[in-house]
């Protein structure tokens, strides 16, 4: 498959569980980007990756921990999360953290809290 | 830090008008400035974009506009038709880096 992949497309998990969201990219990319997307809220980055380094956490809750082992993959761990944590979570990518380039987004998980 | 207002949060127009979407940052430092389209149940797509070096830029049917001296820049939607219906998103941010800042996003509907 080409461009941002992301797994599982949809998440139903409870305030106790712990899970993982997956993005993978196919684009070469070195930078790589976690974003959340409420209702009626505008995109919030929340984590941001250069070649496997974190570079960017824009203070989110320490329930949310992501996980780079490559330049191709990033994982969102999850535990204990919160109802107000339901959303779409979008991956994407770009050719540099740095610069003037275009995200590429994947197709989002739609996780819902309960 | 950056804080991105756009306006307004719907707009509906008649097959082939204009549309115009603006948006206000806080940051002077802001120097990148791309415009998103999601459509419903897709992932939001780059669709222009314009660095604080130029004021204008055109791409076929869609401009952009940006004014430093007053921290706003607008998305023109020209002879606009059905399939630009969608979700259009602002976003700034400082330096050319990639830590983008979004605006609230903007539904636009095409009537037909």
């Amino acid at each position: 498959e080409t461009g941002v992949t992301q797994t599982p497309r949809h998440l139903v998990m409870g305030m106790t569980n712990k899970k993982s969201l997956k993005c993978e990219q196919h684009l070469g990319h070195n930078a790589m980007y976690w974003y959340k997307q409420s209702a009626k809220k505008p995109l919030e980055l929340m984590f941001v990756y250069s070649l496997e380094e974190r570079v960017e956490n824009n203070s989110v809750p320490s329930r949310f921990s992501p996980e780079c082992p490559n330049s191709s993959h990033l994982f969102l761990h999850l535990h204990t999360l919160q109802p107000e944590d339901s959303a779409l979570y979008l991956c994407a990518s770009s050719q540099d953290w740095r610069g003037y380039y275009e995200q590429y987004f994947g197709p989002g998980t739609r996780l819902t809290v309960t | 830090g950056e804080n991105v207002e756009q306006h307004p949060s719907t707009l509906s127009v008649q097959e082939g008008d204009s549309a115009v979407i603006k948006c206000t940052y806080s940051d002077s430092a802001s120097n990148y400035f791309p415009w998103y389209k999601q459509e419903l149940g897709k992932r939001p797509q780059l669709i222009i974009d314009i660095r604080s070096n130029v004021g204008e830029k055109k791409d076929q049917r869609i401009a952009v506009t940006l004014n430093k001296t007053a921290k706003h820049f607008s998305l023109h939607i020209t002879e606009t038709q059905p399939e630009d219906s969608a979700v259009y998103f602002c976003a700034a941010s400082v330096q050319g880096a990639q830590k983008l800042v979004f605006g609230q996003g903007t539904r636009l509907t095409i009537n037909p």
